[in-house]
């Protein structure tokens, strides 16, 4: 199957900081990547999605300029935390698909733990 | 409004048969998937179904009922390695995914 990497896994960062999360298709060309937010013992929440070479389209409630998403090429994209406060703390997890519609199969990355202090 | 419906957990027998329902509600309908996710971990896909009808991979088996709004996973033979949470959602009229909440699978020994 295709596979999705993010970078990192892992963050701690002290709060007012910015981390930059990156999420890659490694062996195929992800026309559409969604970024999600996990809270523990909740499901999936879709945050944005971006198409390669357009602006990224913002679920209802998110702040497009906290949140900066830039999907530069077909293997690429990442999310920019920007100004981070504790209750951006969340499981962060990136999914590509290789059309333009969310019915095609997303394939998911590993997630980012994101910790703010 | 949108709505899928998942019970919250369930618990099941390592080697028995269990079947985890979703209901749903949407505006339109182009196909349903089921995912799993271990904890802390990102889903994976297990299954895409569009059509009515059982569709059987391995272990698990998907089927839809889309003049009833239903879908079920059935997972057989449980192994500890299923315990999981399993994510039902459902691609609208607008082909945007909506997720339902997740059941969370407890296999006991």
């Amino acid at each position: 199957g295709a596979v999705v990497s993010q970078h990192p896994s892992r963050v701690i960062c002290k709060s007012g900081t910015s981390v930059k999360i990156e999420c890659r298709s490694l062996d195929f060309q992800a026309t559409t990547m969604f970024w999600y937010r996990q809270f523990p013992k909740q499901s999936l929440m879709l945050m944005a999605t971006s198409n390669e070479g357009s602006k990224a389209t913002y679920e209802q409630g998110v702040e497009k300029d906290k949140f900066l998403i830039n999907h530069a090429s077909l293997t690429l994209s990442t999310l920019t935390v920007t100004s981070a406060h504790p209750e951006d703390s969340s499981f962060y997890i990136c999914s590509a698909s290789s059309g333009r519609v969310s019915y095609n199969e997303q394939f998911f990355g590993p997630g980012t733990r994101l910790t703010v202090l | 409004g949108q709505n899928i419906d998942q019970p919250t957990e369930m618990t099941a027998t390592e080697g028995a048969i269990v079947q985890i329902n979703c209901t749903y509600q949407t505006s339109g309908f182009n196909g349903l998937f089921w995912y799993q996710q271990h904890a802390g971990e990102a889903p994976t896909f297990l299954s895409y179904n569009v059509l009515d009808g059982l569709e059987e991979k391995g272990r698990f088996s998907s089927f839809l009922s889309r003049s009833k709004g239903y879908s079920y996973l059935l997972l057989k033979e449980l192994q500890m390695k299923d315990s999981a949470s399993y994510l039902c959602a459902v691609v609208d009229s607008n082909y945007q995914l909506i997720w339902g909440a997740g059941t969370k699978l407890i296999i006991k020994p």
